[in-house]
């Protein structure tokens, strides 16, 4: 069965240091990836994706996440956090036979000033 | 563009009334979803619709209804609503092809409480 798997619920890092949120997914087909952020009382928005093509994407705010089929691993990582980036992450796979996305459970970050 | 629009923001329910949650969208997507996150927990799929006259149910579709009867409008409705439906709902878009296609844009969320 498709699934995706965000295996840290809870990342707790200082500012100016790396990030890196872990995703796997299980998906029979190629995948479409992606990456979405959520900051308390919002909606969800698009960090970044991937489709096809090279393997290492960026997205916004700095943000990027590289695509290993070997490991079915999709991780989303930063070089420096800001403050800002404490949110939720949540992982994502489009599964082009059902129609349907599958979200992780989702990583909280939590910044240290 | 207003995106995804959803109203209304919060709403609070006595056991067994009955709403409607709107969603929204003047992008001309295809695809439209409602979700359910409760606290602490990821996004469950309650209901999809892949065009207008089409819908199907996701993994948790007991105690809603949806309709889509244009491309722009994605009703969600409650039946007697219980105290389990108590959630936050999204509702989201996407389109198939092209440049940004199958990103899904997501409205800014009702929160419902049901006592």
């Amino acid at each position: 069965a498709q699934s995706v798997t965000q295996p840290d619920i809870h990342i707790t890092v200082s500012e100016g240091a790396s990030l890196e949120l872990r995703c796997n997914y299980s998906y029979g087909a190629t995948p479409y990836l992606f990456w979405y952020v959520q900051s308390p009382g919002q909606g969800l928005q698009l960090l970044l994706k991937y489709f096809s093509g090279d393997t290492l994407v960026q997205g916004i705010k700095g943000f990027e996440a590289e695509f290993k089929r070997s490991q079915s691993s999709f991780n989303l990582r930063k070089p420096s956090v800001h403050w800002s980036d404490a949110a939720e992450y949540f992982c994502a796979v489009f599964t082009s036979g059902t129609y349907k996305y599958i979200f992780g459970t989702g990583t909280r970050l939590k910044v240290l000033a | 563009n207003a995106g995804v629009t959803q109203t209304p923001k919060f709403r609070i329910l006595k056991i067994g009334q009955s709403m409607t949650l709107q969603c929204t969208q003047d992008m001309n997507h295809n695809y439209m979803y409602w979700y359910r996150q409760d606290p602490g927990m990821g996004l469950k799929l309650i209901y999809y619709s892949v065009g207008a006259g089409i819908t199907d149910k996701g993994e948790v579709p007991n105690g809603y209804n949806v309709s889509r009867s244009t491309t722009e409008d994605f009703p969600l409705r409650l039946e007697l609503a219980a105290p389990s439906q108590t959630s936050v709902y999204f509702c989201a878009s996407s389109y198939p092809g092209g440049v940004g296609s199958y990103e899904q844009y997501f409205g800014p969320g009702t929160r419902l409480t049901v006592t």
